[in-house]
């Protein structure tokens, strides 16, 4: 069965670098998303991105953050600066439509900021 | 944020009982709403889902039930087996907000042999 994959699987990255979280959505997939979780937290969700622009966003997703889609099949999820707050597990999700179609979440990536 | 809850964080159930999860929303104008499964170190896996213009989805020994006066939406295993021990979490989709998700704070099942 196809599916979404993250890399890398763990990124630890000190205060105030930048990192890049990479993603290949399902290959038919048109609509992709950014979500994170925070330990002990919900899910939260950052970003949904179609046809190579952002349809909605959250007040998480401030101007530190960005998503491209650079190619055919990656998807990135780019944090300029990080801070501390930002050590996450961040997951990608993918779907065919964004009405009555279920998103599929690769296994995150788990961010830590030193 | 508020909008899904699960009132239970946890859930205990003997192999071959049945298994409820339950899930509570605040807004009406919710879309779908779906139900996930995640093990540890994995991604949430999709379940099962139902359109808000039903009441009643079913799958296998999944069923989603959706009360939409009371903004109750519930998981029924049945029977339920030891594989199924995980977390699960309710979700609602907005598709006037880019389909996002809106998710609960998960129940942790453990089903005992």
């Amino acid at each position: 069965e196809p599916e979404v994959t993250q890399t890398p699987s763990h990124q630890v990255t000190q205060m105030g670098q930048e990192v890049i979280l990479r993603c290949v959505p399902i290959s038919n997939h048109l609509y992709f998303y950014w979500y994170r979780q925070i330990l002990g937290q919900k899910v939260e969700f950052l970003v949904s991105f179609y046809n190579n622009e952002i349809s909605e966003k959250s007040e998480i997703f401030d101007d530190q953050f960005s998503v491209e889609r650079p190619d055919g099949s990656n998807f990135t999820l780019k944090i300029r600066s990080t801070k501390l707050e930002d050590s996450a597990m961040y997951f990608c999700a993918s779907s065919w439509s964004n009405y009555n179609q279920p998103q599929h979440f690769g296994d995150g990536t788990r961010l830590s900021i030193l | 944020d508020q909008q899904v809850k699960q009132n239970s964080p946890s859930l205990s159930v003997q192999e071959g009982r049945i298994s409820i999860l339950n899930c509570d929303y605040t807004n009406s104008m919710f879309d779908y709403f779906l139900w996930y499964k995640k093990y540890p170190a994995e991604g949430p896996t999709f379940l099962i889902s139902i359109s808000s213009i039903k009441d009643k989805n079913e799958d296998g020994r999944f069923t989603v039930f959706l009360n939409k006066s009371a903004k109750h939406l519930s998981l029924h295993i049945v029977p339920s087996q030891p594989g199924d021990s995980a977390v699960y979490f309710c979700a609602v989709a907005i598709y006037n907000q880019g389909g996002k998700l809106i998710f609960g704070q998960g129940t942790e099942l453990s089903v005992k042999p």
